[in-house]
């Protein structure tokens, strides 16, 4: 079955580092959206990417989707304690109405 | 503006028996979408409601069955618990089109013993 994968599965940062993770699917994703889980807390919406080669920023944030709608990053710029969380790719495939998450990746940011 | 609403938020239960958890969807919404998360992993597709029907599911035993109400919002049953079952259950709303962000309810916490 289809499966999404993240890497790296942790990552600790000090504060003011760039840090990135990466989504991989086994599949070609209709679109791909990024959640933000805070510890305790439940998944926030943060982007949706829909078009190959797709670029979007939101602030210190920089999405992209790969060409092959196969993959996707995230790379925050300068990090602040206030990105402390798991951060989780959704992919959907064309003709389906489910997000399959990925495996996640935990930031950890010292400060 | 109401966020998802989830009832309860913690939830004991023994081998066996059976349970319902609640949802309500954001203001405007009219598609729900049921999710499992265990400790340490993300969210795994149980099923999705849209005018009252499952329109998809996922790869979950008939033991979890879900009902959309007149007024968009829902249930999730799940009959003869097992200890596997323990999870966060997440409730999300969004439009009917699926290119519409899920908004994510707290979640409720349901503890197996």
């Amino acid at each position: 079955g289809q499966q999404v994968m993240q890497i790296p599965q942790y990552q600790h940062v000090q504060e003011g580092e760039d840090f990135t993770t990466y989504c991989n699917s086994s599949t070609t994703l209709s679109n791909i959206q990024w959640y933000k889980q805070r510890p305790g807390g439940h998944p926030v919406f943060l982007i949706q990417l829909v078009k190959s080669g797709e670029v979007k920023k939101q602030k210190r944030l920089t999405f992209q989707f790969g060409e092959a709608k196969k993959n996707s990053s995230l790379h925050i710029t300068a990090t602040q304690t206030t990105d402390v969380g798991t951060y989780f790719c959704a992919g959907r495939t064309s003709g389906t109405y489910k997000y399959i998450f990925g495996t996640g990746t935990r930031l950890k940011v010292l400060a | 503006d109401a966020g998802v609403t989830q009832s309860p938020t913690h939830l004991i239960k023994t081998r066996g028996q059976q349970v319902t958890l609640r949802c309500s969807p954001k203001s405007g919404h009219d598609t729900v979408s049921w999710y499992q998360q265990a400790l340490g992993q993300g969210p795994q597709f149980i099923f999705q409601y849209y005018e009252e029907e499952e329109r998809q599911r996922g790869n979950f035993p008939d033991r979890f069955s879900g009902h959309q109400f007149p007024n968009y919002s829902s249930e999730l049953n799940v009959n003869a618990l097992l200890l596997g079952d323990s999870a966060l259950y997440l409730c999300a709303s969004s439009l009917r089109n699926q290119f519409y962000e899920q908004y994510f309810g707290p979640g409720t916490r349901l503890t197996v013993t």
